[in-house]
């Protein structure tokens, strides 16, 4: 069955570093999306994307974060100065249509020292 | 935030009997919901979902009942089996399935053998 994949499964960063978290959505999926967990939390919708452009956002998603589409097949979050609350685990996720489930990749595990 | 609610942060059920999950919403505005599982290092799963045009919708060994008029849904699993342990988190969105998930703190699931 085809998988949203991430890369990669944990980033270590220091605090004002930029990361970037790497997102291999299915293929024929159309809308992108990244959520996050912060340890002991709920999951949290960050971000959606679709044809090429954010289509929803939380207050997390400050100006800090961006989201690209860089090719056919990844898509990138981009955190350009990190801070200790930044840490938590990031999921990715896709989906093929609009009223479709959400398939999620296993989430890369942000640590910010 | 607490739009979507699960009370029980727990529950352990003997293998081969009924799980029952369950779930509050309180955000009149959604429709569309879906129990989502999730393993230790792994993303969530989706499970099943329902929408709000429905009040039951089974897959297998998994029912998702939605009662609109006391906003809460419910998830269950019979039989249960020890590979259904893992934390169950339902989620909700609004008026356009394509919207964020609002997702619930989860619930730890053990199925004793």
């Amino acid at each position: 069955e085809p998988e949203v994949t991430q890369t990669p499964s944990h980033q270590v960063t220091q605090m004002g570093q930029e990361v970037i978290l790497r997102c291999v959505p299915i293929s024929n999926h159309l809308y992108f999306y990244w959520y996050r967990q912060i340890l002991g939390q709920k999951v949290e919708f960050l971000v959606s994307f679709y044809n090429n452009e954010i289509s929803e956002k939380s207050e997390i998603f400050d100006d800090q974060f961006s989201v690209e589409r860089p090719d056919g097949s990844n898509f990138t979050l981009k955190i350009r100065s990190t801070k200790l609350e930044d840490s938590a685990m990031y999921f990715c996720a896709s989906r093929e249509e609009y009223d479709s489930p959400l398939h999620f990749g296993n989430g890369t595990r942000l640590t910010v020292t | 935030d607490q739009q979507v609610k699960q009370n029980s942060p727990s529950l352990s059920v003997q293998e081969g009997r009924i799980s029952i999950l369950n779930c509050d919403y309180t955000n009149s505005m959604f429709d569309y919901f879906l129990w989502y599982k999730k393993y230790p290092a792994e993303g969530p799963t989706f499970l099943i979902s329902i929408s709000s045009i429905k009040d039951k919708n089974e897959d297998g060994r998994f029912t998702v009942f939605l009662n609109k008029s006391a906003k809460h849904l419910s998830l269950h699993i019979v039989p249960s089996q020890p590979g259904d342990s893992a934390v169950y988190f339902c989620a909700a969105s609004g008026s356009n399935a394509g919207n964020m998930l609002t997702f619930g703190g989860g619930t730890r699931l053990m199925v004793k053998p």
